[in-house]
């Protein structure tokens, strides 16, 4: 099945600094892989995604990158701020896949220091 | 409007003891799942119903029980509860069981067995 590693399990930026995830993933049948922003005390939400047939998806101060080959993707957030800091999950699964389940990696709590 | 509530926001109880948290979409969505977040932020699906019909039931214990009696709500009864069972319980709801449907989480369920 598959196996989704991330790191790193915690990271520490100043406001206005650039702040980088990364995900690798075992399964080369996975082809969807969404990123989830977590606050204290709510539950998981959905801030990008992104489907193997691109390699780039942007969205503000949001990029997310994918490289097929080596099976790994990353969460870039530049220009960050306060709030920001939150746990960071990524995810990958089938995309159209009948069951729709994600496979989560273990979370990156980012700070964002005033 | 809260898109997916949960109920109890916090639930303490003793082992032995047998509880029961209830989750509602007002999405219309047709797919619902039950999460496990333990004490290290790892989130692990446990069960998915589409249409109240289950289609994933992860290696959890048969002590958890889902029950789905309608589209709308998805609720999970815990019986002889063991202190590993402490852990915050998310619900999520997607339009359907595609992988690539956005889920939605609930606010979660911290659940603390004494």
């Amino acid at each position: 099945g598959e196996n989704v590693e991330q790191h790193p399990s915690t990271l520490s930026v100043q406001e206005g600094d650039s702040a980088v995830i990364k995900c690798t993933y075992s399964d080369s049948a996975s082809n969807y892989f969404p990123w989830y922003k977590q606050e204290l005390g709510k539950g998981p939400q959905l801030i990008i995604d992104i489907r193997s047939n691109v390699g780039e998806k942007k969205d503000q101060r949001i990029a997310v990158t994918l490289n097929k080959t080596a099976k790994h993707f990353s969460l870039h957030i530049t220009e960050t701020q306060p709030e920001d800091s939150a746990v960071y999950f990524c995810a990958a699964s089938v995309y159209g896949g009948s069951q729709g389940n994600l496979i989560f990696g273990k979370g990156t709590k980012l700070s964002v220091k005033p | 409007d809260t898109a997916v509530s949960q109920t109890p926001k916090y639930l303490v109880t003793q082992m032995g003891n047998d509880k029961s948290i209830k989750c509602e979409q007002n999405l219309g969505h047709d797919t619902m799942y039950w999460y496990k977040q333990d004490s290290k932020k790892f989130l692990k699906i446990m069960f998915s119903y589409n249409n109240k019909e289950l289609i994933i039931n992860e290696t959890v214990p048969n002590r958890f029980s889902p029950k789905s009696p309608d589209k709308a709500h998805l609720n999970l009864h815990i019986n002889s509860l063991e202190l590993g069972d402490s852990a915050v319980y998310f619900c999520a709801s997607s339009r359907t069981v595609a992988a690539a449907d956005t889920q939605y989480f609930g606010p979660g369920t911290r659940l603390t067995v004494l």
